[in-house]
């Protein structure tokens, strides 16, 4: 079955920037999504499709996604994006929505 | 606006059976398709399933087969997810979410309910 990878966490200062991968074989193939999940709240999709961000979401939230790796990068980071970040792929091989295992983001 | 309504938290020994309810509002309901996530206490999101409320065709995870079913009523435009044969390892909380499908974006998962926690102990 398909694996995506995540560090376990990612810790940044407040204004600045994080970035939180994703790797899996060939994800650059596969259309990639991310949610965000605060302590005791649903997840909230924050990018979907590589790149793209549902309305609402600030444009601080910006995703790419080549060869094995996709990124997730948060720019001007405040307390507020503190959260846990999940990645996200359908896997075709074996009809199989797939997580990856998240990464708890820190603001120092 | 969209919004999705889960039923509240449950109790359940081992071995029974818990159904969770989802009532949609704010769009068709029989347009977009609904998904089940399962997320066991500090652990990540599984997927469990999906079921469209147009035909009712369902996709159960491999890891739920013979044990989960997942149904609406496009009456109420209420989606259902029941989980038998329930194990101390079940106890998590369950998320519904709806899943949108774009030309361009592919599928994806754009609103969520609030979860559902449902607790199996002796």
């Amino acid at each position: 079955s398909y694996v995506l990878t995540q560090p376990p966490s990612v810790s940044v200062a407040p204004g600045k920037t994080a970035k939180i991968t994703c790797g899996g074989d060939n994800i650059g193939t596969k259309r990639v999504h991310w949610y965000q999940q605060r302590p005791g709240q649903a997840p909230v999709l924050v990018v979907y499709a590589d790149s793209d961000r549902p309305s609402g979401i600030p444009d601080r939230f910006s995703g790419s996604n080549s060869a094995h790796t996709a990124t997730l990068t948060i720019s001007r980071v405040d307390a507020g994006d503190e959260a846990d970040f999940y990645c996200q792929v359908w896997d075709s091989d074996s009809d199989y929505w797939v997580f990856g295992g998240g990464t708890k983001l820190t603001v120092l | 606006q969209v919004q999705l309504v889960q039923s509240g938290a449950e109790v359940r020994k081992p071995g029974a059976s818990v159904k969770v309810s989802c009532k949609a509002s704010g769009y068709s309901f029989l347009n977009y398709g609904i998904i089940w996530v399962r997320q066991a206490p500090g652990q990540g999101l599984e997927w469990m399933g999906w079921i469209s409320p147009y035909n009712e065709n369902t996709d159960y995870a491999q890891n739920f087969q013979g044990r989960v079913t997942m149904t609406t009523d496009a009456s109420t435009s209420t989606a259902y997810m029941e989980l038998r044969s329930l194990r101390s390892d079940d106890t998590a909380v369950f998320y519904c979410a709806r899943e949108s499908d774009d030309v361009s974006g592919g599928k994806y998962f754009d609103y969520w309910g609030q979860g559902t926690l449902v607790t199996v102990s002796s």
